[in-house]
């Protein structure tokens, strides 16, 4: 079965250090690729995207991610973390490359950032 | 612009009974999809609806049901609630079936 893992359910990083978040998943083909960012009793909010092109895509926020097909990753980094950054992170893929098929999701990392 | 929009924000609801849910897509988009988020898991894929028709559906059972109206609008339906269905539904709208999606906050679910 497709599946996407976010091997760390927490992490916690000190405002002004820098972070990545990590993500895998189970397939061959290139998918479509997603982070999104989750404020306690929010909806979703989309921080970056990659479909094709340039494996290192710029989002908001200051977040980037880069894409590395061989070890079927989409990493997610910041060079430098703000108190309001805390929050779950959801890394999603469309197994299906713009099919019917929904947002496949990992089961999200929590964020703490330390004074 | 507006975002997505859902209604109620929170609902109690008994086991066996039926839920409705509303949601109305972003300004410009036809195709909504949605969600089911269990407390401390991602997201979990319900179906998608374009031009008013279900055109993907994931592995959920044929009492989660749903329309899309000619606004783009939508409706998820759900019948016999059991426990395990408490969970925030999200909708999430998009231009075309290849869209990015643009979640709503969600519908806070509870089943007792």
């Amino acid at each position: 079965a497709q599946s996407v893992t976010q091997p760390d359910i927490h992490i916690t990083v000190s405002e002004g250090a820098s972070l990545e978040l990590r993500c895998n998943y189970s397939y061959g083909a290139t998918p479509y690729l997603f982070w999104y960012v989750q404020s306690p009793g929010q909806g979703l909010q989309l921080l970056l995207k990659y479909f094709s092109g340039d494996t290192l895509v710029q989002g908001i926020k200051g977040f980037e991610a880069e894409f590395k097909r061989s070890q079927s990753s989409f990493n997610l980094r910041k060079p430098s973390v703000h108190w309001s950054d805390a929050a779950e992170y959801f890394c999603a893929v469309d197994f299906s490359g713009g099919g019917a098929d929904g947002l496949t999701f990992g089961k999200g990392t929590h964020l703490i950032i330390q004074p | 612009e507006t975002g997505v929009t859902q209604s109620p924000t929170h609902l109690i609801k008994t086991r066996g009974q039926q839920v409705t849910l509303r949601c109305s897509s972003q300004s410009g988009h036809n195709t909504v999809s949605w969600y089911q988020q269990a407390l401390g898991q991602g997201p979990q894929f319900i179906f998608q609806y374009y031009r008013e028709e279900e055109n993907g559906r994931g592995n959920f059972p044929p009492r989660f049901s749903g329309l899309q109206f000619p606004n783009y609008s939508s409706e998820l339906n759900v019948n016999a609630l059991e426990l395990d269905d408490s969970a925030l539904y999200l909708c999430a709208s998009s231009l075309g079936e290849q869209g990015t999606d643009t979640f709503g906050s969600g519908t806070r679910l509870t089943v007792v």
